[in-house]
């Protein structure tokens, strides 16, 4: 079946510019997240959603950074006003439970470059 | 949750078992043990994970130490396709958030 998907695959911003990064969850899945990916680094927790409540927004690096799920489906994480710090991969991954999760279904990423 | 500490690379030859460690001796009671890896240009992709019994599946196998302050994951026959980053993580069971660290980078040598 279909994968968790995330659009666009690459993105490249001017420094200033606001960036719009998608997330296609598995259908069914109730739980969604976010994660930061630095350069040689693992990933890095952003925020979490069950259904369309956003439930832990606590590594969320600034006031820059905005995620939704209005219909508990798609979600999209929003960088309003973009710096070179801003530069990594975004990766999106699905759960299936909302209370037990151990098993998290990640997407490719988008990569982010902020020039 | 408790931190983990993972040598930063290893190597393998294919065909072999691959032994991958991890520490955590800070470990709590009701803390899991689970593992992911990553693929170049890919999103992590769960493998296992465990209490304190060791566990098998398709995939691997999870050996965790009695006083459980350590284990390692064990993939029975290395393959070119198994070179990946992977990430032993420690967390409560129903935590949403998962803490990665930088992991063990596995390369698989034909």
């Amino acid at each position: 079946g279909a994968g968790v998907s995330q659009s666009p695959r690459y993105k490249v911003a001017k420094r200033g510019q606001d960036v719009a990064l998608r997330c296609d969850p598995i259908s069914g899945h109730v739980s969604l997240f976010w994660y930061q990916q630095a350069l040689g680094q693992g990933p890095e927790f952003l925020t979490y959603f069950q259904n369309e409540a956003q439930l832990d927004k606590s590594g969320l690096p600034s006031d820059r950074f905005f995620a939704e799920r209005p219909e508990g489906s798609v979600s999209t994480l929003k960088i309003q006003r973009t710096q070179q710090e801003d530069s990594a991969v975004y990766l999106c991954a699905s759960s299936l439970m909302g209370q037990i999760i151990y098993e998290q279904y990640f997407g490719p990423g988008t990569r982010l470059t902020v020039t | 949750d408790a931190k983990t500490t993972q040598p930063p690379s290893m190597d393998c030859a294919e065909g072999r078992a691959a032994n991958l460690p991890c520490n955590h001796s800070t470990i709590s009671g009701n803390e899991y043990v689970y593992w992911y890896r990553q693929i170049h240009s890919q999103g992590p992709q769960y493998i296992i994970h465990g209490l304190k019994n060791n566990e098998t599946n398709e995939m691997a196998s999870l050996i965790i130490t009695e006083d459980r302050k350590s284990s390692t994951l064990i993939l029975p026959h290395a393959t070119l396709r198994d070179t990946a980053v992977y990430y032993c993580i420690v967390s409560l069971f129903g935590n949403e958030k998962l803490t990665f660290g930088t992991g063990t980078r596995l390369t698989i040598i034909p």
